[in-house]
């Protein structure tokens, strides 16, 4: 497709399994960020992948939170774990170069019941 | 740390009218400024990208401007429709390696026919 895509669109689990959110950046775009959403917390960045280079974790919220991006294209990321706290929805984004405009998924979202 | 506010939380409006949108940035030293819109249960869809070194940019109905020494960006959305009901966020990039985006917490649009 010609946009970002995320996968499962809707995720609902049980507090203390692990879940894995995946995210389809746009063909060619080097750049890929993961973003949550939350009532409380508004929109904050997560992880930031660049290239083959390391990514930035900076955000992410605790050590249960990991990501990954294989062959420089499709993400992953993992919760471990899950809290209620962790229910929220998950944005990924693209970018075609470090600087670029960001192009958003629909994101998926997560019910920790 | 970058804090990114946005005024008025939420507005209500009727069809027809000329509205304006702000945004204020605490560090000025950002690289750009981004608006996007949100719909219900959706993604964000990028509106106007803005440089750190331009004032201003216009797409449709829709002008953006920046002043960066005053941290400080405004949305303007000329001669409103209801299509236009969303959430309107606003979102900066620092000016260094990485370009993750710092969000406001949107400002929620009704325009009622």
């Amino acid at each position: 497709g010609a946009g970002v895509s995320q996968s499962p669109s809707n995720k609902v689990t049980e507090k203390g399994k692990d879940v894995e959110l995946r995210c389809d950046p746009i063909s060619g775009h080097t750049a890929l960020y993961w973003y949550r959403q939350s009532l409380g917390q508004g929109l904050e960045f997560l992880i930031y992948f660049q290239g083959n280079s390391a990514p930035d974790k900076s955000g992410l919220p605790s050590d249960r939170f990991s990501a990954e991006r294989t062959g420089g294209s499709v993400s992953t990321l993992t919760i471990q774990r899950t809290q209620q706290e962790d229910s929220a929805v998950y944005l990924c984004a693209s970018s075609l170069a470090q600087a670029g405009q960001q192009y958003f998924g629909p994101g998926t979202r997560l019910t920790v019941t | 740390k970058q804090e990114v506010t946005q005024i008025p939380a939420a507005l209500s409006v009727p069809e027809g009218e000329n509205l304006v949108l702000n945004c204020s940035f605490t560090d000025s030293a950002i690289y750009n400024l981004q608006w996007f819109r949100q719909d219900p249960g959706k993604g964000l869809t990028s509106l106007l990208l803005i440089q750190s070194s331009q004032r201003e940019q216009t797409s449709g109905r829709l002008n953006a401007s920046l002043d960066k020494s005053s941290g400080r960006s405004t949305l303007y959305i000329a001669a409103s429709q209801p299509g236009d009901s969303a959430t309107y966020l606003c979102a900066v990039s620092p000016n260094n390696a990485g370009n993750m985006l710092t969000f406001g917490g949107g400002t929620r649009l009704m325009v009622k026919p």
